[in-house]
């Protein structure tokens, strides 16, 4: 069975400083790997994704993440954090099983100080 | 373009009542999911659909029913509330591969007493 481990359920950061996010997936299979954003009182929306090809791949509102296969990590990071980008993040896994539903981890929730 | 939207917003529910969680969508996608927050457990899946007519159990079913007439409704149907059914429940859509994007709705934040 899959899982996704993201440590630190909080993070604070300042304003322009380097935001990383932490994401560890546990799988047997190659994963697709997903980081979602959540803003306070709305549903998830997808910030990046990986499936095959580049291992670093760009985002929305200049996320990017590293998958590294040696470390079975999924890190989302930005250079210069903003006040906007206060939310909860969610990593997830996705396999090539019949479900092909999600696996979340259990989220972290980013403050941005002025 | 709506997406995907889910009635009600909110709702305070007693115990041992039925309750039908509504979600629809409007962009044809093959695959619905419908999924509740928890805190500190991030998002977990109760059921799916992979194509109309079709549904499959989550991590955690029990409890909860679903059916999949047609491709845009996915009702989600709580056939006596506990209190432990107290959560938000987001549902999702997408073309259905593993590799697309999941759409989601605003939410259902529902209060079991």
């Amino acid at each position: 069975a899959q899982s996704v481990t993201q440590l630190g359920s909080h993070v604070s950061v300042s304003e322009g400083a380097l935001v990383l996010l932490r994401c560890n997936y546990s799988s047997s299979v190659p994963p697709y790997l997903f980081w979602y954003v959540q803003y306070p009182n709305q549903g998830l929306q997808l910030l990046l994704k990986y499936t095959t090809g580049a291992t670093l791949v760009k985002g929305i509102n200049g996320f990017e993440a590293e998958f590294k296969k040696s470390e079975t990590s999924f890190h989302l990071t930005k250079p210069s954090a903003h006040m906007s980008d206060a939310a909860e993040y969610f990593c997830a896994v996705s396999l090539d099983t019949g479900r092909r539903a999600l696996t979340f981890g259990s989220g972290t929730r980013l403050q941005v100080q002025p | 373009i709506a997406g995907i939207t889910q009635a009600p917003t909110s709702q305070i529910l007693a115990a041992g009542r039925r309750m039908t969680l509504r979600c629809t969508q409007d962009m044809r996608h093959n695959a619905m999911y419908w999924y509740r927050q928890d805190l500190g457990l991030g998002l977990r899946l109760i059921h799916y659909s992979n194509t109309a007519g079709t549904t499959g159990k989550g991590e955690v079913p029990d409890g909860y029913s679903v059916s999949r007439a047609n491709t845009d409704d996915f009702p989600l149907t709580l056939a006596s509330a506990v209190p432990s059914q107290t959560s938000v429940y987001f549902c999702a859509s997408s073309e259905g591969r593993f590799t697309d994007t999941q759409y989601f709705g605003p939410g259902t934040r529902l209060t079991v007493l």
